[in-house]
């Protein structure tokens, strides 16, 4: 089965930038994948940061991006704040009907 | 504004069938662009695609649970459904239903709800 993999953690200063890695156990990532984002703290639903590999969701801050680089989807926070520090999960579409989660990348702000 | 809320039993037994209820409002429940979803989260790990559902009953799920899954929808109560059968410990999670939106990505979510598994 396909796995998708992220990151387990990154530590980022306050006003920092750090970008997280969605990427295949076998193969690259394309936007055909439909790479979307999602921001999740403690005992709460996921919130949609990114879809479509980088269009921002509604009311998302702009420090929030996303892109492929290299053989992986991408999501940059440029300027990182406190409240920023989550969990973060990317999701590819494996055609079929089929879609994947990544592990999560936590995102510590220090 | 779109609204989800699961509903069901917050324990179940071992080899038992889990049962849980996604109920929608304030969205057209049979409009063409929405695929009904479940999703899940064992405690302290990460999140898992279990399937999704259309309004007109056409449904994928996971390899990895096709076989347990069944998935199935109310169109004229705005309600669609998730059963999982022969559950195991492994199955504790907290369950999210989710809206898809044009099979691309997870706009909406539900809050969550804890099954624990367990005699």
């Amino acid at each position: 089965q396909t796995v998708v993999t992220q990151e387990p953690s990154f530590s980022v200063s306050p006003g920092g930038t750090v970008t997280l890695t969605c990427g295949l156990s076998s193969g690259s990532v394309s936007t055909s994948d439909y790479p979307s984002w999602y921001q999740q703290t403690p005992g709460q639903a996921p919130r949609t940061l990114v879809y479509s590999t980088n269009i921002r969701s509604s009311g998302v801050p702009d420090r929030f991006s996303g892109s492929i680089l290299g053989n992986k989807a991408a999501l940059t926070i440029t300027g990182a704040q406190a409240e920023d520090e989550s969990d973060y999960y990317c999701v590819l579409y494996m055609g079929s009907g089929i879609y994947v989660f990544g592990t999560g990348t936590r995102v510590t702000v220090l | 504004q779109v609204k989800l809320q699961e509903s069901g039993p917050g324990l179940v037994k071992p080899s038992q069938t889990l049962s849980l209820t996604c109920t929608v409002s304030g969205v057209s429940f049979g409009s063409g662009d929405y695929y009904w979803s479940w999703i899940r989260q064992p405690p302290g790990k990460g999140l898992e695609w279990i399937g999704y559902i259309f309004y007109s009953g056409d449904s994928y799920s996971n390899p990895s649970l096709e076989s347990r899954v069944t998935l199935s929808v109310n169109t004229s109560r705005n309600q669609f459904s998730l059963d999982l059968s022969s559950v195991t410990a492994a199955d504790t999670a907290v369950y999210f239903c989710a809206r898809l939106l044009g099979e691309d990505y997870f706009d909406s979510w539900g809050q969550g709800t804890l099954v624990t598994v367990s005699s």
